[in-house]
């Protein structure tokens, strides 16, 4: 079981916006401003997308965007598209047990 | 350009220990506020974060796994390696190492291939 909950699977048709959510606690997603979010394609490594909420890094497209409220942070990914389709994990810094949480991840079809 | 590769043992057996080494290029380890941790994925699961060593040489540990991990770099080589004892089949995944620069705190932005480690008798 994952310290982070995230929905197994979310979808949506080219164009469209969708969002994933990723609940945490006071100890880790609530606290601090430490999420990141990573997109992984099939047999590929992680990739950051989102770090501290919701900076994006050099050469991420703007239409992957972070948020946070209370213990749940929130990927965007406004106009979606195929190459989007992947698993996105978030993950944070706790101050309990490990230093560093996943969440479960979550599966992103394009329809 | 920044590169991480990870290298091991494809195949070990219950018991035994497993040594990986992340070797690294375009950046350097003793550069203020840099970062290389450890994380793993079983087939089909969830990552998890294993452990990670700074440029000054804290290192930081899973607590479900800190018993069993250790982490240590070699400077001069560019390379972060990584030991854990008493592997079990449950311990197979595929193991990546990956970069966290000053300023990004606990994002990873660059993430080696990964390497399979099957744990069998």
């Amino acid at each position: 079981q994952s310290a982070l909950t995230q929905p197994a699977s979310v979808s949506g048709s080219p164009g469209q916006s969708i969002t994933i959510s990723c609940t945490g606690t006071s100890s880790d997603v609530g606290d601090y401003n430490y999420v990141s979010w990573y997109q992984q394609h099939p047999g590929k490594a992680p990739k950051l997308m989102i770090y501290e909420v919701s900076n994006r890094p050099s050469g991420i497209s703007n239409r992957f965007s972070g948020s946070k409220s209370g213990n749940t942070a929130s990927l965007t990914i406004s106009g979606l598209q195929a190459e989007d389709e992947a698993d996105y994990y978030c993950s944070s810094y706790t101050s309990s047990s490990t230093y560093v949480v996943f969440g479960g991840g979550t599966k992103l079809t394009v329809l | 350009q920044v590169t991480l590769k990870e290298s091991g043992p494809a195949l070990v057996k219950p018991t035994q220990t497993l040594t990986l080494t992340c070797t690294f290029s375009g950046f350097s380890l003793t550069t203020s506020g840099m970062r290389v941790s450890w994380i793993r994925q079983p087939p089909g699961k969830a990552l998890e974060w294993l452990a990670r060593i700074d440029w000054d040489d804290d290192k930081f540990y899973s607590t479900s796994l800190k018993t069993r991990l250790t982490i240590s770099k070699d400077t001069s080589k560019n390379q972060v390696v990584l030991t854990m004892t008493n592997m079990d089949p449950v311990d197979t995944a595929t193991y990546y190492c990956a970069r966290t620069p000053r300023g990004y705190y606990y994002g990873m932005d660059v993430w080696g291939q990964g390497t399979t480690v099957t744990v069998s008798s």
